[in-house]
């Protein structure tokens, strides 16, 4: 089985000030790792994905994330923030072996951007 | 190239109704998965489905149930809805299977349903 923590439920964060969004996951095989972002109203938009290779994953909006595998974690980043960063944050993991397709999301982090 | 379209996007049903809810995959997707939002739960995994059959199948009971027609698109029926039902369900496709089903993936606008 696979679990994803989700460090904080609410960060608010002034504009242009960098942010960090924690999550950690525990999982007894190997994964792939996601970040999502969901406005208002709206369903799941893909920011970034980690399958292998490179440690450092960078996604749309300026989004980057590090995968840690001795601590389990994949952080996301962003040096810069702006308003319409504002929104919910998700991230999840996947089962790499075939016949798994299920994602296994955190609680989210809400995000507020304070102008 | 179109989006996940998820239909209707709202749907307010009394308790004890049953409801059914549809998707249409992005062209070239077979494999659609659907996902239950609530507040107090968050996101929870109901089922998956490629090629017409169910492939994987979240822990939810048996009023939850899926199908997916030979063109990819999906539905989802619950029978004798509960207040606790109420929720965003979120339906996602992928090009499923081998390699490809890796690639993350792309979520529809979803379906409010309120049980009143």
């Amino acid at each position: 089985a696979q679990s994803v923590t989700q460090l904080d439920s609410q960060v608010p964060v002034f504009e242009e000030a960098p942010v960090e969004l924690r999550c950690n996951y525990s999982s007894s095989v190997s994964v792939y790792l996601f970040w999502y972002v969901q406005y208002p109203n709206q369903g799941l938009q893909l920011l970034l994905k980690y399958l292998s290779g490179s440690t450092l994953v960078k996604g749309i909006n300026g989004f980057e994330a590090e995968f840690n595998k001795s601590q389990t974690s994949f952080h996301l980043r962003k040096p810069s923030v702006h308003i319409s960063d504002t929104a919910e944050y998700f991230c999840a993991v996947r089962n790499s072996g075939a016949g798994s397709y299920q994602l296994t999301f955190g609680k989210g982090t809400k995000l507020s951007v304070i102008p | 190239k179109a989006g996940v379209t998820q239909t209707p996007r709202y749907l307010i049903k009394t308790r004890g109704q049953q409801v059914t809810l549809s998707c249409s995959p992005i062209s070239g997707h077979r494999s659609v998965s659907w996902y239950q939002q609530t507040p107090g739960q968050g996101l929870q995994f109901l089922f998956e489905y490629f090629s017409e059959t169910q492939r994987n199948k979240g822990n939810f009971p048996g009023r939850f149930s899926g199908r997916q027609f030979s063109n990819s698109r999906s539905e989802m029926n619950v029978s004798t809805l509960e207040l606790g039902d109420s929720a965003l369900y979120l339906c996602a496709s992928t090009n499923g299977g081998g390699t490809g089903s890796h690639y993350g993936y792309t979520f529809g606008s979803g379906t409010r349903l309120t049980v009143v």
